[in-house]
């Protein structure tokens, strides 16, 4: 079980909004910025957001990402079935020499 | 462009050693912090390694002690050599570039290679 908490799973339909959070501490999210990795079935991952709220040339501003105290979110307007993925936060944590602290995952589904 | 191939995955018996190169272009890996990351089966990511620019070395407790990250910056590749595997170990390993702006995230990541620890 991860320190960083996400949902499991989240569904919407095409076309409308989804979020999906990710709760930390003060340890973690609270003190350090956030990122967001999509993985589309049986491919690597891939940075769709980092510090915090940023997009990397390539993402699409459906896209977007907000941090609030020890939360972070995710969100995707416009759902594409092609947008089915999993979906992780990460960020440092205090407790870490070095690298990157995961969440748990969320498996988005396009209903 | 930058792009990360990794190779040298496969099947190993317990306690058995492998060696994973992450072959890099598009930029210097003596230049970046560069990590591995593991996903077991059906599980999320996990941080196992990195090393940074200037040599130094960190890994996660799982395999502190079993596990060594390396380069080699003539041929601009990095290795994690696994010694005393376990079953445990068996997942699919990434290299990924770790980037720094105001926090800290990787933005490059390789297509995976698969580990399989069984007898």
């Amino acid at each position: 079980q991860s320190v960083l908490t996400q949902p499991p799973s989240v569904s919407a339909a095409p076309g409308q909004k989804v979020t999906i959070s990710c709760s930390g501490t003060s340890s973690n999210i609270g003190n350090n910025y956030v990122s967001w990795y999509q993985q589309l079935p049986g491919t690597a991952p891939r940075l769709l957001i980092y510090d915090n709220d940023k997009r990397p040339s390539g993402i699409p501003d459906r896209f977007s990402g907000s941090k609030s105290g020890t939360s972070a979110t995710l969100g995707i307007t416009g759902l594409q079935t092609g947008d089915e993925a999993d979906y992780y936060c990460g960020t440092w944590d205090s407790s870490l020499s070095a690298g990157l602290l995961f969440g748990g995952g969320t498996k988005l589904t396009v209903l | 462009e930058v792009q990360l191939v990794e190779s040298g995955g496969g099947l190993v018996q317990p306690g058995g050693s492998l060696r994973l190169s992450c072959a890099a272009s598009g930029f210097s890996v003596s230049g970046k912090y560069m990590s591995w990351v593991r996903q077991a089966p059906g599980k999320g990511l996990e941080w196992v390694s990195v090393i940074y620019s200037g040599g130094s070395t960190f890994y996660a407790d799982s395999v502190k002690g079993r596990f060594t990250i390396s380069r080699d910056n003539s041929k601009n590749t990095l290795y994690l050599q696994m010694n005393s595997l376990r079953g445990e170990d068996t997942a699919v390993y990434y290299c990924a570039r770790d980037a720094y702006s105001a926090g800290y995230y990787f933005d490059y990541w390789g297509q995976g290679s698969l580990v399989t620890v069984s007898s």
